[in-house]
């Protein structure tokens, strides 16, 4: 089946630091990205929608500033948290949609633990 | 807006019974897609089984399997023969062409008691 890569699985970092998450499709094009918060014992929330080579498309509430979002080639989308606070710790996922017919659908990384301190 | 509702926040079974997990759906579009996904303590989200809201008859693998009630927007998860490695919240998710965006529900946590 089709696989997305995430990375790091777990980070730690300062108050004001900013911490980049990578995602990468390997054994697929993945033209559209999605970007996943999810708190504890909740559902995924969506934060963003990203595509190949365009701006990423966010959802209400969801700071484009705080949250940039690149997906620069095919097979991969990043997800940078910037100035990082306390507030942003989360679970953070991304999910590729698959376009094929074998198993259309979406395939999930991961995800990240993110910790500031 | 579409909505994907779980009703159940939280069940338990006995190991090698079975249990069902409810999810209804709400939706004007008349093709789209619904999925049941698994969130072990690993927290990766694992595909359980999937349904073509096109096709009557019901999507199964191997001890999974749904009731998908189209005109009753209803799509159950059927548990046979529960193993504890079955312990994981469960998601309930409907993806529209259209959109191309996934919609999920509340979860319902399932634990597996031995």
């Amino acid at each position: 089946g089709a696989v997305v890569s995430q990375h790091p699985s777990w980070v730690i970092c300062k108050s004001g630091t900013s911490v980049k998450i990578e995602c990468r499709s390997l054994d697929f094009q993945a033209t559209t990205m999605f970007w996943y918060r999810q708190f504890p014992k909740q559902s995924l929330m969506l934060m963003a929608t990203s595509n190949e080579g365009s701006k990423a498309t966010y959802e209400q509430g969801v700071e484009k500033d705080k949250f940039l979002i690149n997906h620069a080639s095919l097979t991969l989308s990043t997800l940078t948290v910037t100035s990082a606070h306390p507030e942003d710790s989360s679970f953070y996922i991304c999910s590729a949609l698959v376009n094929r017919e074998r198993d259309y659908g979406y395939t999930f990384g991961s995800g990240t633990r993110l910790t500031v301190v | 807006a579409q909505t994907v509702t779980q009703s159940q926040p939280e069940m338990s079974v006995q190991e090698a019974e079975t249990v069902t997990l409810s999810c209804t759906y709400d939706t004007s579009e008349s093709n789209y897609y619904l999925f049941w996904y698994k969130q072990p303590p690993s927290r990766q989200m694992i595909l359980v089984i999937r349904q073509e809201a096109y096709k009557q008859q019901n999507a199964t693998e191997n001890r999974f399997s749904v009731n998908f009630q189209k005109a009753a927007k209803s799509f159950s998860l059927k548990i046979s023969d529960s193993q504890l490695g079955d312990t994981a919240m469960y998601f309930c998710a409907t993806l529209y062409n259209a959109g191309n965006m996934l919609t999920f529900g509340g979860g319902t946590r399932l634990m597996v008691k031995p």
